[in-house]
């Protein structure tokens, strides 16, 4: 069985300061791991995808994850922070079955102060 | 772009009414999800479906019903609506194929209070 656990439920950042937000994960298998990031009343959208190519992963808007197994996780970076990175984020394994569905972290809302 | 549409933004539904839910996606994915969205709780799946007339459920499928009649369109129903079932509801879909594969794509959405 997979699960997603969320470290923090709010973190809140200056603008033009880093950003981490924590993910760690437990799987049978070797997972694929995603993040999504929910803006306010707007569908989830991916910002990267882990799939075992390479242990760091690039994804849109300057963020960046790091796949460590040794730790099981997989936690979110962006070097400065933007006011319009603030969202809720959801870090997500995929099942190792055949459908593939999800299994989703409880989320992080992410504060950007001026 | 793939586009998955949900077909209400917001609905507002009595106690015991029959209520679907409607999502269209346009990129001929094989799966479609629906999920329900609460705070603190992150999404939970309710049911997918992988192929047309074929379903699965999901983590929390009691209450819930689903139809897929067609391959782009996955209904969710609720048969007896109870106020426990208000929530944000989800719809995604994705493919078992390319590059994009297994990458789930999100509709905006549909907020169903039940009074």
């Amino acid at each position: 069985a997979q699960s997603v656990t969320q470290l923090d439920s709010h973190v809140s950042v200056s603008e033009g300061t880093p950003v981490l937000l924590r993910c760690n994960y437990s799987s049978s298998y070797s997972p694929s791991l995603f993040w999504y990031v929910q803006h306010p009343n707007k569908g989830l959208q991916l910002l990267l995808k882990y799939t075992s190519a390479a242990t760091l992963v690039k994804g849109i808007n300057g963020f960046e994850a790091e796949f460590k197994k040794s730790e099981t996780s997989f936690h979110l970076t962006k070097p400065s922070a933007h006011m319009s990175d603030a969202a809720e984020y959801f870090c997500v394994v995929s099942r190792n079955t055949g459908r593939r569905a999800l299994t989703f972290g409880s989320g992080t809302r992410l504060q950007v102060q001026p | 772009d793939v586009k998955v549409t949900q077909s209400s933004r917001y609905l507002v539904k009595r106690t015991g009414e029959k209520v679907f839910l409607e999502c269209v996606q346009d990129m001929d994915h094989e799966n479609m999800f629906w999920y329900r969205q609460d705070p603190g709780l992150g999404l939970r799946l309710i049911y997918f479906s992988y192929d047309v007339k074929m379903k699965e459920k999901g983590d929390i499928p009691e209450g819930y019903s689903v139809s897929r009649e067609k391959k782009e369109r996955f209904s969710l129903i609720l048969e007896s609506a109870s106020t426990n079932q208000t929530s944000m509801y989800l719809c995604a879909s994705s493919s078992t194929s390319g590059q994009g594969r297994g990458i789930q794509y999100f509709g905006a959405g549909t907020r169903l209070s039940v009074l």
